[in-house]
């Protein structure tokens, strides 16, 4: 079974500040992974995904992040944060090859103060 | 047009009642699922379906059932509503996990 940890329920920075989100996994295969960002009553929104190939994945609104195997990690950063940052962030896994079960992390909520 | 699109948005409903929501996609995926997610906005699949066959059921009361007519739509029927399923439903369509979301139902009993 595949499950995923994301330390911290709550980051908080200030604006223009390094945003760090944490998230390590566990798979039985080699994953895909995903972060979905989640702003105030809405849907889930992908922000960006590791299938194959390079490690370190760029997203959309300036986020990337890097698969480290060693590690069993896939820390989201972002070099500068934004007011329009702050919502609730979700790393997820999916074994390929699996049942087709994607697994999220609990979240954490992205706070950005001016 | 909406590629992943559910109804109601919104539902209020007395305890006991039943209620469907629906779902359909237009991206010509395989595989579509419902998530629950509760007041902690934990994400929890309650079931998958491959082409129309039930893949995955996570342990979900048989109040829950889910219905695919095609492989473009995923219907969630609940029967005799409880305090307990106020949450927001979401439905999903996928291809290799990658996952697009509704916007979400909020369903709350009262």
């Amino acid at each position: 079974a595949q499950s995923v940890t994301q330390l911290g329920s709550h980051v908080s920075v200030s604006e223009g500040a390094l945003v760090l989100l944490r998230c390590n996994y566990s798979s039985s295969v080699p994953p895909y992974l995903f972060w979905y960002v989640q702003y105030p009553n809405q849907g889930l929104q992908l922000l960006l995904k590791y299938t194959t190939g390079a490690t370190l994945v760029k997203g959309i609104n300036g986020f990337e992040a890097e698969f480290k195997k060693s590690e069993t990690s896939f820390h989201l950063t972002k070099p500068s944060a934004h007011m329009s940052d702050a919502a609730e962030y979700f790393c997820a896994v999916f074994p390929r090859g699996s049942n087709y079960k994607l697994t999220f992390g609990k979240g954490t909520l992205l706070t950005v103060n001016p | 047009d909406t590629a992943v699109s559910q109804t109601p948005k919104y539902l209020v409903t007395q305890m006991g009642n039943d209620k469907s929501i629906k779902c359909e996609q237009n991206l010509g995926h395989d595989t579509m699922y419902w998530y629950k997610q509760d007041s902690k906005k934990f994400l929890k699949i309650m079931f998958s379906y491959n082409n129309k066959e039930l893949i995955i059921n996570e342990t979900v009361p048989n109040r829950f059932s889910p219905k695919s007519p095609d492989k473009a739509h995923l219907n969630l029927h609940i029967n005799s509503l409880e305090l307990g399923d106020s949450a927001v439903y979401f439905c999903a369509s996928s291809l290799e996990g990658y996952c697009t979301f509704g916007s979400g139902t909020r369903l709350t009993v009262v």
